[in-house]
């Protein structure tokens, strides 16, 4: 089962970009690379997605490098309500689909 | 509005005494799931069910029962609830088992067993 390995926390300043990188080096061929975040308690929101092509919504940038092997999701201008952890997530064709981990912590500075 | 809706968000109950939290989705996803919080563990998968009458364990199955009777619902129980389930629970949705859509999560319902 593909898992992933993220930073366990980071600092952005407010206005910059944050840049949250994720390895998930034993990714197979057909399984999608998802982010997610949780702001304090709350549910997890979904952020963005992507199998092999960049991504782009109004939230963020997904960029995948050619081997799969890694993604960075990119905040173009974080503000201070971006503050939460993100999860990066290998997407399971069976049982438990959405495997979780820990997640990277991302503080924005004002 | 698309939405997940757990119910009750908070729960202080005494050990044994059983209980069920329920989830309701408004989007006819056959996809549905529920989840633990702990702190340092993150969210870790205690049932799931990928259509009416089909659930099956997470990975944390042990002290838990679901059902789902209909698509919109699925409940979890906790038939003698201890100490250890004492956690954040998260009910989660997505359209089915297709790997290219995402899942909506509910709001939480903070369990304390004593």
């Amino acid at each position: 089962d593909a898992k992933t390995t993220q930073p366990t926390s980071m600092d952005c300043a407010e206005g910059r970009a944050a840049n949250l990188p994720c390895n998930h080096s034993t990714i197979s061929g057909n399984e999608y690379v998802y982010w997610y975040r949780q702001i304090h308690s709350q549910g997890p929101q979904y952020i963005i997605h992507g199998l092999k092509n960049n991504e782009t919504n109004e939230m963020a940038s997904l960029i995948i490098t050619e081997d799969r092997k890694s993604s960075t999701l990119i905040l173009p201008h974080a503000t201070l309500r971006d503050t939460a952890v993100y999860y990066c997530i290998v997407r399971r064709p069976t049982g438990n689909q959405f495997y979780f981990g820990t997640g990277t912590s991302l503080t924005v500075i004002p | 509005e698309a939405q997940v809706t757990q119910n009750p968000r908070y729960l202080i109950t005494v050990t044994g005494k059983k209980l069920t939290v329920t989830c309701s989705q408004n989007m006819n996803h056959e996809y549905m799931s529920w989840y633990r919080q702990d702190p340092g563990l993150g969210l870790r998968q205690i049932y799931y069910s990928m259509n009416v009458e089909v659930t099956d364990k997470g990975d944390v199955p042990e002290g838990y029962k679901v059902s789902r009777k209909e698509k919109r619902n699925f409940p979890l129980i906790l038939e003698s609830p201890s100490p250890n389930q004492t956690s954040l629970y998260f009910c989660a949705s997505s359209l089915d088992r297709s790997l290219n859509t995402e899942a909506f999560f509910g709001q939480g319902t903070r369990l304390t067993v004593v």
